[in-house]
Order: C-alpha cells, then sequence, then structure tokens
C-alpha cells in the first residue's frame, strides 16, 4: 500500500535560515505523482509543486527548490533564506495506482510544522 | 487561477441536526474531493466524485453522503450530526486524476 512520511513533525529556525522538509514514499508502482501543498495558519492548502515518477530533474522556483530521489524515495523540499512568512504546515503528497480504484486518491504525508522565527 | 469556494468559514450546528457544505468549483473540473482534517489524524478523505451524478466513498464515509447534482458543485451532507463530526473540512477539485487538487479555504465546523 501507499504511504507517505515526513518524519520531521516541527521544525523551528531563525528568518534567513536554509531549511529542507524530508518526504519519503512507498509505493509500488512504477507511474505515480509526487506533491507539496502549503497550508499557511489561515487553514487553506496551497498547491506548490507536483512532480511525475519519470521526471526526476530538480526544480527551483524563487527560494524553493525540490529535490526528488527516486533512489532513496525521496521528495525533499528547501526553502532557502527563510522568512517568518514561510511558516506554515507543509504535507507531501502522492498519487498512485493509475487504473485502479485508487488512482486519483492523494495520500498524505502527516505534515511538518515549520516556524520562522525573526 | 483555479477558485474553490466553500459556503461557510464558520459554521455551528447541533447534535441530531442535518448539516449541508456546500463546494463550488469555477474551473469545469472533473473531480471534486471531501476530506476532513483533525489534530493528530491529518487529512483524511470522506468521498470523491469523477463525474456528475457519480460518487465514490473515501476512506471514512461512515455518517457522511454526498450529492453531485452539477459539474461545477460538491456537496457533503452530514445526515445527523454527532459531536465527533466537529472538525475542518475541506474540498478540493482537479482537472483529472493525477494532476494537483485545488483545495477551498474550509469550514470549521462545531458540532454542539
Amino acid at each position: 500500500a501507499q504511504k507517505v512520511t515526513q518524519a520531521q513533525t516541527e521544525i523551528s529556525v531563525v528568518e534567513k535560515e536554509d531549511v529542507t522538509l524530508d518526504c519519503v514514499y512507498e509505493t509500488r508502482d512504477t507511474t505515480y505523482y509526487l506533491f507539496w501543498y502549503k497550508q499557511p495558519p489561515s487553514g487553506e492548502l496551497v498547491f506548490l509543486i507536483r512532480r511525475n515518477s519519470f521526471d526526476e530533474q530538480n526544480e527551483i522556483s524563487g527560494r524553493y527548490s525540490w529535490n526528488f530521489q527516486k533512489s532513496t524515495s525521496s521528495f525533499n523540499f528547501t526553502i532557502t533564506a527563510s522568512q517568518v512568512v514561510d511558516s506554515a504546515v507543509y504535507f507531501c503528497a502522492l498519487i498512485d495506482g493509475a487504473g485502479g480504484t485508487s488512482y486519483g486518491k492523494l495520500t498524505f504525508g502527516q505534515g511538518t510544522i515549520l516556524t520562522v522565527h525573526p | 487561477d483555479v477558485k474553490v469556494t466553500q459556503s461557510s468559514r464558520y459554521l455551528v450546528k447541533r447534535t441530531g441536526e442535518k448539516v449541508f457544505l456546500e463546494c463550488v468549483q469555477d474551473m469545469d473540473h472533473e473531480n471534486m474531493f471531501w476530506y476532513r482534517q483533525d489534530p493528530g489524524l491529518g487529512l483524511r478523505l470522506i468521498y470523491f466524485s469523477y463525474d456528475v451524478k457519480m460518487k465514490e466513498k473515501g476512506d471514512i464515509p461512515e455518517g457522511y453522503s454526498v450529492s453531485r447534482e452539477k459539474k461545477e458543485r460538491f456537496s457533503l451532507i452530514l445526515e445527523s450530526a454527532s459531536t465527533n463530526q466537529t472538525s475542518m473540512y475541506l474540498c478540493a477539485s482537479s482537472f483529472s486524476q493525477n494532476q494537483p487538487q485545488h483545495f477551498g479555504d474550509g469550514t470549521r465546523l462545531s458540532i454542539l
């Protein structure tokens, strides 16, 4: 069965520090999709990135970067020069099971609470 | 930008009431989802729908039902509200099954 593990329950950093949020996934499928979401204190879940299993290229978007490594089943998220506005809960998620009954269902990790102090 | 709108941000109801949570998306998405989020339990899928008038049970459908009469609207119904249904409810939609789900702002529902 599919599973997403975010081992870091809470991380606390000081502004301008770099921080990496870890995500490890389990799936039997060769085709799958990985996602990161941000949930600020206001509550809405904001989509950040989607990666398919055939694309291991790392991605950078401003201060955000993602490192996808199939060899270690990891999809880690790094925030460079963190800011107070980055304080939120971050979720890693997986869709697998193409063509099966579970296809399209997101499996979420438990989330990592990031607090950035001024 | 995708807009998913949930009818209420905060809602307080009484035990035994029938409760309707409404969700509307404006991007002609095929798929819609209802989740609840609880501390320590994370996000759990209640029901989802891949087409109009179609519904599938998620991981925790007991005590809930859904309705999708129009493509843009997906309603979650608590048939007889109970205190253990006090939670944050999140609606989402997606263009296809491997595309990102886009979420509404959530409804914090309290059952007294």
